[in-house]
């Protein structure tokens, strides 16, 4: 089944503990990315990659970094978690090309204390 | 930047009628992608309808349909027979067609949660 899975679903932790919340697509996209999910404001992108490699940040990319070492994984981590990053994340996935639909996966639920 | 705006944070909508949800955006951009994402409380994002700049003719995909009015920058969602499991939040969302590095990032609005009467 072609899918996004994303990893934990659900994660609460302490300010300045190292996180990094996994993503991985088996359906050969190119393209990847990391949104953020609060009330009111939709979702916002964080960074994308276009390739392995290939990355680039979004419109929120404070305190956030990925990595894209290989096609179907692009995680998503945090070096030093504060409160402020408390929020519902999802990870897409498309492949690279105007018109592409995205696929997103479940979405991980953070919460900082 | 691109940005998209609904106006109705929730709406509501009796079994088996008809709603729309309202979605405007900004651009100086003749060619995008717009688009229509339903979230349920398993709070998966589900493409429901997408939408081509280009083309005149209004996207339908089953009971879902949208009214695009390129001149006035909206992109309204139409639900026919609406049924319980319609009831989500909904995003609207714009990408834009330009063949850069960002060409593939969505840009949401705010939402609208719809609820369905029985």
């Amino acid at each position: 089944e072609a899918q996004v899975t994303q990893n934990p679903r659900y994660l609460i932790t302490v300010t300045g503990k190292k996180l990094t919340v996994t993503c991985s697509q088996n359906m050969n996209h190119e393209y990847m990315s990391w949104y953020r999910q609060d009330p009111g404001l939709g979702l916002r992108q964080i960074y994308y990659s276009m390739n392995v490699e290939v990355t680039d940040k979004g419109d929120v990319p404070e305190g956030y970094k990925v990595s894209r070492k290989e096609k179907r994984n692009f995680p998503l981590i945090l070096e030093s978690p504060s409160p402020n990053q408390t929020s519902l994340y999802f990870c897409a996935s498309s492949f690279w090309g105007l018109g592409e639909t995205q696929y997103f996966g479940p979405g991980t639920r953070l919460l900082v204390l | 930047a691109q940005t998209v705006t609904q106006s109705q944070p929730e709406m509501s909508v009796q079994e088996a009628e008809t709603v729309t949800l309202s979605c405007t955006y900004d651009t100086s951009e003749s060619d995008y992608y717009l688009f229509w994402y339903k979230q349920p409380p398993s709070r998966q994002m589900i493409l429901v309808i997408r939408q081509e700049a280009y083309k005149q003719q209004n996207a339908t995909e089953n009971r879902f349909s949208v009214n695009f009015q390129k001149a006035a920058k909206s992109f309204s969602l139409k639900i026919s027979d609406s049924q319980l499991g319609d009831a989500a939040m909904y995003f609207c969302a714009y990408r834009t067609r330009s063949n850069n590095n960002a060409g593939n990032m969505l840009t949401f609005g705010g939402g609208t949660r719809l609820m369905v009467k029985p």
